[in-house]
Order: structure tokens, then C-alpha cells, then sequence
């Protein structure tokens, strides 16, 4: 079972409101990501992190932010959400390696912004 | 430049028959290949990887994966279908700095 955990699992917010969504690890993972999908579409990379200070934004522009203070924590922040936000939100992370080593997910915020 | 294809968004089969799920990859390297599944409201679990050291990769609920270089696919199949199996299967593969690109998803829909 992996340890990766991903606060809140719903959410319903409001345009205009600020919003941060949690996901902290306790497999002392270096790399995280933060991936988003809509239905019947694949995942998209928005966000990836090396480590500590370190954060990336992915292959899918996004207006959201990320941070890095903590290996186990990495959380995503919207300063303004909008009804185009809404979607699901699917947090991971790795173990450093060559590229074999793979992702543990967690289960995932579903946002909706109305 | 990574990317996945998966072929057929959705599959119906019957329980107890063959499960095929097809997956295309493009890579220019050796890839590294994963098959995830994702039930409803969940997020994605591992079944089953492939990282060079055999082509058939056997993975978790009966579920197993051949690696094919000369045709870049990496099929996913099970003998017997059971009703459990009905989820969403995602093909990924991996860079060397383990970036991840996924394919569209396959939907599995086991019949009675």
C-alpha cells in the first residue's frame, strides 16, 4: 500500500477563491508530481519537484503554483480558481532512479469550481 | 520525445474471456514501460512494469505484459476476465529523469 496521501478528496469552491491542495508522502521519496486529468483524457504533468527547492512546471501550462519546503510535502496552490480549474487532481511520487523506478499515486482531489 | 498510444478507449469483453489491452510507444531510448489501473474515485495502481530485464513481464491479478521492440508495443492481456477487472488501464513510460507520459486510458468493461 502506498503512502501517499491527498487532502481534501472533494471540493466544491467558489470563482475567485484561493485554494491549496495537500499531498504529503511518507516514503521519503525525492521526486513528486502533480498531474491533472479529465475524463476520457490522459494524465497531464503540471508540476514536477528533484527535491527539496526544487519545482518544475510540467508539459501542460497551468496557472497553479507549487512549493517545496519539506521532501514529504508538496502541495499545490490556486490563487484564484475558475469554473476551467475543474478537474481531478492526481498527486505522485518516486524513487530517484534511471527512469525504472515508478510512480505511487494517490487517490486524487476531485475539484470543482462553480 | 516519450509518448504512448492506446489503442480503443473502451473494451467490453465477457467474464472468462481473454482480456487484450493495447498500447504503442514512442521513445528514443530503451523505454521504460508501466500499466497502471485506476478504479472509479481512486487513483492509479501499479500492475505491472517493464525495465529491460525480461520482455514478458507478469503482474499483479493475473495480468501480464510483452515487451516488443520491433512492433513498440507493450500489450497488456489476461487469460479470464473477472468481473473486478472492470476499471480504466493506463500505459505510461518513463524518461530517464523518470518523467511520466501516460496514454488516453482504456476503459474495461466486464460482461456477465
Amino acid at each position: 500500500e502506498a503512502d501517499i496521501y491527498q487532502t481534501p478528496r472533494y471540493l466544491v469552491i467558489g470563482t475567485g477563491k484561493k485554494i491549496t491542495l495537500e499531498c504529503s508522502q511518507t516514503m521519503g521519496h525525492d521526486k513528486m508530481y502533480w498531474y491533472q486529468q479529465d475524463p476520457g483524457m490522459e494524465l497531464h504533468l503540471i508540476h514536477y519537484s528533484y527535491g527539496v527547492n526544487s519545482t518544475e512546471k510540467g508539459d501542460l501550462s497551468s496557472e497553479s503554483t507549487v512549493s517545496r519546503i519539506r521532501t514529504e510535502h508538496f502541495p499545490l496552490t490556486l490563487e484564484s480558481a475558475r469554473p476551467s480549474h475543474t478537474s481531478q487532481y492526481l498527486c505522485a511520487s518516486s524513487e530517484y532512479g534511471g527512469g525504472n523506478t515508478e510512480a505511487f499515486f494517490g487517490q486524487g482531489t476531485r475539484l470543482t469550481v462553480v | 520525445a516519450q509518448s504512448v498510444t492506446q489503442l480503443g478507449s473502451h473494451v467490453s469483453v465477457s467474464e472468462g474471456a481473454l482480456v487484450l489491452l493495447r498500447c504503442n510507444y514512442s521513445s528514443s531510448v530503451p523505454p521504460y514501460l508501466f500499466w497502471y489501473v485506476q478504479y472509479p474515485n481512486q487513483g492509479l495502481q501499479l500492475l505491472l512494469k517493464y525495465t529491460s530485464a525480461a520482455t514478458l513481464v507478469k503482474g499483479i491479478n493475473g495480468f501480464e505484459a510483452e515487451f516488443k521492440k520491433s512492433e513498440t508495443s507493450f500489450h497488456l492481456t489476461k487469460p479470464s476476465a473477472h468481473m473486478s477487472d472492470a476499471a480504466e488501464y493506463f500505459c505510461a513510460v518513463s524518461d530517464s529523469l523518470n518523467k511520466f507520459y501516460f496514454g488516453s486510458g482504456t476503459k474495461l468493461n466486464v460482461k456477465p
